[in-house]
């Protein structure tokens, strides 16, 4: 049974284009989140949704809009395609947004812009 | 702000050897320290925590102690193995509007038959 799971696992497609990455956790958590990890490994976050609520919304241009239809889904679409969003990107999810919890992650969707 | 500083890799190892991965935080209150482990082509997994000091996080022969007085919480392993090779991350989880989860920039490790 996957726990945390994401479509497309690969994504390529031409700058100026629009497209989207599901995500579904199947672990019942409430918070669930995106994070963008660049060719050298670095992993940031992007954006937490807790109960179908943003609740952390980092500095992220706004051609990126996550939408959560319900507490299982956080999707994310991306608008206007550029070079420099080539990355992988992932989505996790945690219990609850009430104390520090373990992140679990999906395995990820590798979206290359030409 | 919070950060979480890790030693740059990549750190190669023959299979056997003591593998320690340093790192150090910077956080305004008491944070959970984590290790994450992403194995090539996968999600990030956690490989242990910590939520207080002079915890000790332990999973699979590694191991982890919060040390707050050094602001520190070094991984450490006494025999590796070629199924270790990935990238560990450092991370620390604080109050920002739910919990934040701030991650080091990743040590690759390279274990060698």
């Amino acid at each position: 049974d996957t726990a945390v799971s994401q479509t497309p696992k690969y994504l390529v497609t031409q700058m100026g284009n629009d497209k989207s990455i599901k995500c579904e956790q199947n672990l019942g958590h409430d918070t669930m989140y995106w994070y963008k990890q660049d060719s050298k490994k670095f992993l940031k976050i992007m954006f937490s949704y807790n109960n179908k609520e943003l609740i952390i919304n980092e500095t992220v241009p706004n051609r990126f809009s996550p939408k959560s239809p319900d507490k299982a889904h956080l999707n994310l679409h991306i608008n206007s395609l550029e070079l420099g969003d080539s990355a992988v990107y992932f989505c996790a999810s945690s219990q609850g947004s009430g104390s520090p919890d373990t992140q679990y992650f999906g395995p990820g969707t590798r979206l290359t812009v030409l | 702000g919070n950060s979480v500083t890790q030693m740059e890799g990549p750190v190669t190892l023959s299979e056997e050897a003591f593998l320690t991965i340093n790192c150090t935080y910077t956080a305004t209150g008491y944070p959970s320290l984590f290790w994450y482990v992403q194995y090539p082509g996968e999600g990030l997994q956690l490989l242990l925590k910590a939520t207080k000091a002079d915890d000790k996080g332990s999973n699979k022969g590694f191991e982890a102690t919060y040390r707050k007085e050094t602001t520190s919480f070094h991984l450490e392993k006494g025999s590796v193995q070629v199924s270790d090779s990935a990238v560990y991350f450092c991370a620390l989880s604080e109050r920002g509007g739910g919990f934040k989860t701030i991650f080091g920039a990743g040590t690759r490790l390279f274990v060698k038959a």
